[in-house]
């Protein structure tokens, strides 16, 4: 499974943006990008998934570079409830017989200041 | 619709003893897994089924059973409680979607267990 690195920690302020980077640079071409979040004491919950175009939804935007070594979540406006640790998880749905496993890492803390 | 529930939602062992933990899901989702989370931790994969009847091996899966007799059930086993085994248990499920499209899991709410 190809290996994603994020940073350990990151800080925003209230109702401000909040890009959160995410480095794949063994990335394969059947690859999927997902992103699932953990808020305190709770079960990891999934955010968006996306392969080679940018994706947005209700809750975030995915930005994937052009050589997809490398992709950017995207919270618009970050509310306290956001903070949560962020994981990006590379899944390739057509390997090992589909058997739609996650490889989790540590992920990003996100801490919302307000 | 409850999606995936665990029972029980707390748990303490001692040495030794076994147990049974229970995760249900009311989405007729063909794929369950079952996951450990240590403390600082990212969650670990321990047993999956990709259907009714069918079980594999995930990362850590030594010290545990598994079983899937319904498709709405899977069930995680410890026979002889460690210390190690001290985590918090996440289950999880997801539909098929054909091959090389990708699909979103669904979690539990996990069930913390503690063994003296």
């Amino acid at each position: 499974d190809a290996k994603t690195t994020q940073p350990n920690s990151m800080e925003s302020n209230e109702e401000e943006p909040v890009h959160l980077p995410c480095n794949h640079s063994t990335i394969s071409g059947t690859d999927y990008i997902h992103w699932y979040r953990q808020l305190p004491s709770q079960g990891p919950e999934y955010v968006i998934h996306g392969l080679t175009s940018n994706v947005n939804n209700r809750m975030a935007s995915l930005a994937i570079a052009e050589d997809r070594k490398s992709s950017t979540l995207i919270l618009h406006r970050a509310t306290l409830r956001d903070a949560a640790v962020y994981y990006c998880i590379l899944r390739d749905p057509g390997g090992s017989g589909n058997t739609g496993k996650l490889i989790f890492g540590q992920g990003t803390t996100l801490q919302v200041k307000p | 619709n409850a999606g995936v529930t665990q029972t029980p939602k707390f748990r303490v062992l001692k040495t030794g003893q076994s147990m049974t933990l229970l995760c249900a899901q009311d989405m007729n989702h063909e794929y369950m897994y079952w996951y450990r989370q240590d403390p600082g931790m990212g969650l670990r994969l321990i047993h999956y089924s990709v259907g009714e009847g069918t079980t594999a091996k995930g990362e850590v899966p030594d010290g545990y059973n598994v079983s899937r007799l319904k498709k709405q059930n899977f069930l995680l086993g410890l026979e002889s409680a460690a210390p190690s085994q001290t985590s918090v248990y996440f289950c999880a499920s997801s539909e098929v979607r054909g091959h090389g499209v990708s699909n979103e899991q669904f979690f539990g709410p996990g069930t913390r267990l503690t063994v003296l």
